[in-house]
């Protein structure tokens, strides 16, 4: 069944780490985003990609990174987590054929302690 | 700058009255302008957008340029309705989108 995954659904994690967020979509989609979002506030865009090889910073700037190696695999690393770090993060893939709507994982709720 | 707001954090009507989700954006160009849903337990969907001139479980959104406003419609509100609503608007390039607080519904039986 054609569908957006993310692992792992909840994370907490220490101080320093290196974390990687994994986000992949079985629909065949170019465009794949990463979008965070604090309590109450708006999810905000922080990574893009319009395909293999190509990816894109957000309006919000963020200390992640991001590769996309194969269209269906867009996963999003933190190599030294912090406490600021702390959101949730959204994963999404879009169709251009429907102005873009953007098909939404189910997020990843990370904590840094 | 591209921007949307929704005033409304929090949105209590009883089953059967209509309800109004206000959404004011901020774009210079010609706005592609979208709602989105999401349930409880559930993911963030796509509701509507406003170039399909749809309406979706009896809601419907008009576009206002003059009041730069995208507000969410429904003339007679359902339990089921309960939900967190996103007014989100699509920038420059096509490839960003500017999403809006969110306005969590209850409907009250």
């Amino acid at each position: 069944e054609a569908d957006i995954y993310q692992t792992p659904r909840y994370l907490v994690i220490g101080t320093g780490k290196k974390i990687t967020l994994e986000c992949s979509q079985t629909m065949g989609h170019d465009k794949m985003y990463w979008y965070q979002q604090d309590p109450g506030m708006e999810l905000h865009l922080i990574h893009y990609s319009y395909g293999v090889n190509s990816t894109e910073k957000g309006d919000l700037s963020s200390e992640s990174t991001v590769s996309r190696i194969r269209t269906e695999h867009f996963p999003l690393t933190l190599e030294s987590a912090r406490p600021s770090h702390t959101s949730q993060y959204l994963c999404a893939s879009s169709d251009p054929g429907t102005y873009d709507e953007q098909y939404f994982g189910p997020g990843t709720r990370l904590t840094v302690t | 700058a591209q921007r949307v707001t929704q005033p409304e954090k929090l949105l209590s009507v009883f089953k059967g009255a209509p309800v109004e989700l206000k959404c004011n954006y901020s774009y210079s160009g010609s706005p592609e302008l979208f709602w989105y849903v999401q349930y409880s337990r559930q993911r963030l969907q796509l509701l509507l957008r406003h170039i399909s001139r749809e309406s979706i479980k009896g809601f419907t959104a008009d576009l206002n340029k003059g009041e730069t406003s995208f507000h969410l419609k429904k003339p007679f509100a359902q339990e089921e309705d309960s939900a967190m609503y996103y007014c989100a608007l699509r920038g420059d390039t096509g490839n960003q989108f500017y999403f809006g607080t969110g306005t969590s519904l209850t409907v009250i039986p």
